[in-house]
């Protein structure tokens, strides 16, 4: 199985702050790698596909870059609704897997 | 607008079995894999299980595989999750998941696109 190391496992910044999130991958997955947003109670969105295309309805303050098994992603100029838990997401191949999660605290 | 209404959880006993139903609306639902997808209280996200369009390719994760059967019925625009011999470790929120397409491969279903609000599944004695 694909292992997703994600890291820090939480941040807390401020607004207008610039938040980086990395995802490391234990093997190459090319460019097959997702980002999702999850607030309380509420199920994952997802933000980033292909490691850097922006979702549609996405703010550009979203950034996705990499690719094999590096990855990030960058939030810049921070806003209180990012407040939130990240994960990132493998689906080069089955099975799927997910990082454990960085929850962004404003 | 994509909607994507999940049923069917609640509380079972060890051992015991419960069918999810998921019914898509606001897209052409045979045109697109879905999938499940659990968190678990508190924990992070476990893909579960995928199936492509038609409903004759499925995917397993090895945590659920020979208990949980996925299947579609496309003139209900529905998903269905059959969950067997359920233990504790099954307890989670359970995640109905449209796809990007329609098609799988081998090895893969594409995205995860768009996500329902979940059913809960406790499994306790």
């Amino acid at each position: 199985d694909i292992q997703m190391t994600q890291s820090p496992s939480s941040v807390s910044a401020s607004v207008g702050d610039r938040v980086t999130i990395t995802c490391r991958a234990s093997q190459s997955i090319t460019s097959w790698l997702a980002w999702y947003q999850q607030k309380p109670g509420k199920a994952p969105k997802l933000l980033i596909y292909a490691a850097s295309t922006l979702q549609t309805g996405v703010p550009s303050r979203f950034t996705g870059s990499g690719s094999r098994t590096d990855f990030t992603l960058t939030i810049k100029g921070l806003q209180p609704e990012d407040s939130a838990t990240y994960f990132c997401h493998q689906a080069n191949r089955f099975p799927y897997t997910f990082g454990q999660g960085t929850k962004v605290e404003i | 607008e994509v909607e994507l209404l999940e049923s069917g959880g609640g509380l079972v006993q060890p051992g015991g079995s419960l069918r999810l139903s998921c019914v898509g609306s606001g897209f052409t639902f045979s045109n697109f894999a879905m999938s499940w997808v659990r968190q678990a209280p508190g924990k992070g996200l476990e893909w579960v299980s995928s199936l492509n369009g038609n409903g004759d390719s499925t995917h397993y994760a090895d945590s659920v595989k020979g208990r949980f059967t996925i299947s579609r019925d496309n003139s209900q625009n529905t998903l269905y999750l059959r969950m067997n011999s359920l233990t504790a470790e099954d307890t989670a929120i359970y995640y109905c998941v449209k796809g990007w397409d329609g098609y799988c491969s081998t090895t893969s279903c594409s995205w995860l696109d768009q996500w329902g609000q979940g059913t809960l599944v406790t499994v306790s004695s």
